[in-house]
């Protein structure tokens, strides 16, 4: 069955740690990819997304992620976190002209001060 | 505010009664979702429109859910015979149609508590 995997369920640092996130997919065709971010008390947003091009995608607020086909995989990084980056992420993926956006099961991340 | 909206943000109600959920999306917005979120999952997928077309059902979508997007603007949500484990999280999305490139853009949500 196509699902998305996101290995870290939680995950805390220290400010001006460095972030990488993991998500995996299982789909076998063209994929679209997003990555959402959930901050405490609000509402999904969009923190950026690959639909073809450069692999490496840059986002909002200095996080990027990477596509590696090779190993269905879209990773998230940020080279040094900040405490305002304590929220849920998620990772979400499309086949290509199909509108079923399927998510993984998120990752919590706590930034301590 | 001209992000997506939904009303309420909570709903409180017992088992067996129907509920009814409202998403205003984006104006101008042709694409609009409807997702479920249980604690500690992401969204699950429930059903798709586009502009009053109902294109697209989830299996999760029972026979006791069903919506609507009359005019092709907001959209309603309804559950009959609520159950228990219909207790969620309800989000809506929108997306102006990008072809292959489509981008949702979400609301804050309806927490449903079936008691």
């Amino acid at each position: 069955a196509q699902s998305v995997s996101q290995h870290n369920h939680h995950v805390i640092l220290s400010e001006a740690a460095s972030l990488e996130l993991g998500c995996n997919y299982s789909y076998g065709g063209t994929v679209n990819l997003f990555w959402y971010v959930q901050y405490p008390g609000q509402h999904l947003q969009l923190l950026l997304k690959y639909f073809s091009g450069d692999p490496l995608v840059k986002g909002i607020k200095g996080f990027e992620a990477e596509f590696i086909k090779s190993k269905f995989s879209f990773n998230l990084r940020k080279p040094s976190v900040q405490w305002s980056d304590t929220a849920e992420y998620f990772c979400a993926v499309n086949e290509y002209n199909n509108n079923d956006m399927r998510f993984g099961a998120g990752t919590r991340l706590t930034v301590k001060p | 505010d001209t992000g997506v909206s939904q009303n309420p943000r909570h709903k409180i109600t017992k088992r067996g009664q129907n509920v009814t959920f409202r998403c205003d999306p984006i104006s101008e917005h042709n694409r609009l979702y409807w997702y479920r979120q249980t604690l500690g999952q992401g969204p699950e997928f429930l059903t798709y429109f586009q502009n009053e077309a109902q294109l697209e059902k989830s299996r999760l979508l029972s026979d006791r859910f069903s919506a609507e997007r009359p005019k092709g603007s907001f959209s309603t949500l309804e559950i009959q015979r609520t159950e228990q484990g219909d207790s969620a999280m309800y989000l809506c999305a929108s997306s102006l149609d990008g072809g292959h490139t489509d981008t949702q853009y979400f609301g804050p949500g309806t927490r449903l508590t079936v008691l």
